[in-house]
């Protein structure tokens, strides 16, 4: 079966230091894994997806199939920065199956 | 504003009531989907319909009902509401079913509180 684990509820860095959310999966198939971001206040939005190879607000996550990880880095936290992260896998062509969530807390 | 639009925003109402969300998409996409997300933040998928037929139904009492009048609109209906219903309820679209095109736009959330 499909699934997403963050084990991380809450994260807290200080305000330039690294940070690394942990996102891995269990999929038979190929997987298509994204990361959302809910900012306070605001709706859920895409943050990047792996497919992409994309940097997003300094944000990067490489798919690690060896290991099934999609861990989302950025080399130094920015205040705003502080959000809830959702990592998600798309199976089945448009089911997706979202993570519990990790809370960023990025503090001055 | 192209968006996915939710009403209400808040919703509080009594056990054993029947209450419904509505929600509408004008981005021209196929696919709608339900989330609730309960009180610890995690985020689990309802129902998805596909140019107004339902394609994902998972493991929801029945007492939910989803109803897509046109592509544009998924609403939700609740019957009987019980407190565990409370919780907050997302909407979602995205461009196609299938289409390799997985992207989904989220509405801001309707909070639903049952007393």
């Amino acid at each position: 079966a499909q699934r997403v684990t963050q084990p991380e509820k809450l994260l807290s860095v200080f305000k330039g230091a690294p940070v690394e959310l942990k996102c891995n999966y269990s999929y038979s198939g190929s997987p298509e894994l994204f990361w959302y971001v809910q900012y306070s206040r605001q709706r859920l939005q895409l943050l990047l997806r792996h497919i992409s190879r994309e940097s997003i607000k300094g944000f990067t996550a490489d798919l690690n199939k060896g290991e099934t990880s999609f861990h989302l880095k950025k080399p130094f936290a920015q205040e705003e920065d502080s959000a809830m992260y959702y990592c998600a896998l798309v199976y089945n062509f448009n089911k997706f199956y979202f993570g519990s969530g990790t809370k960023l807390n990025v503090k001055p | 504003d192209t968006a996915v639009s939710q009403t209400p925003k808040y919703l509080v109402t009594q056990m054993g009531n029947d209450k419904s969300i509505k929600c509408e998409q004008n981005l021209g996409h196929d696919t709608m989907y339900w989330y609730k997300q309960d009180s610890k933040k995690f985020l689990k998928i309802m129902f998805s319909y596909n140019n107004k037929e339902l394609i994902i139904n998972e493991t929801v009492p029945n007492r939910f009902s989803p109803k897509s009048p046109d592509k544009a609109h998924l609403n939700l209906h609740i019957n009987s509401l019980e407190l565990g219903d409370s919780a907050v309820y997302f909407c979602a679209s995205s461009p196609h079913w299938g289409s390799g095109v997985y992207e989904q736009f989220f509405g801001p959330g309707t909070r639903l509180t049952v007393l």
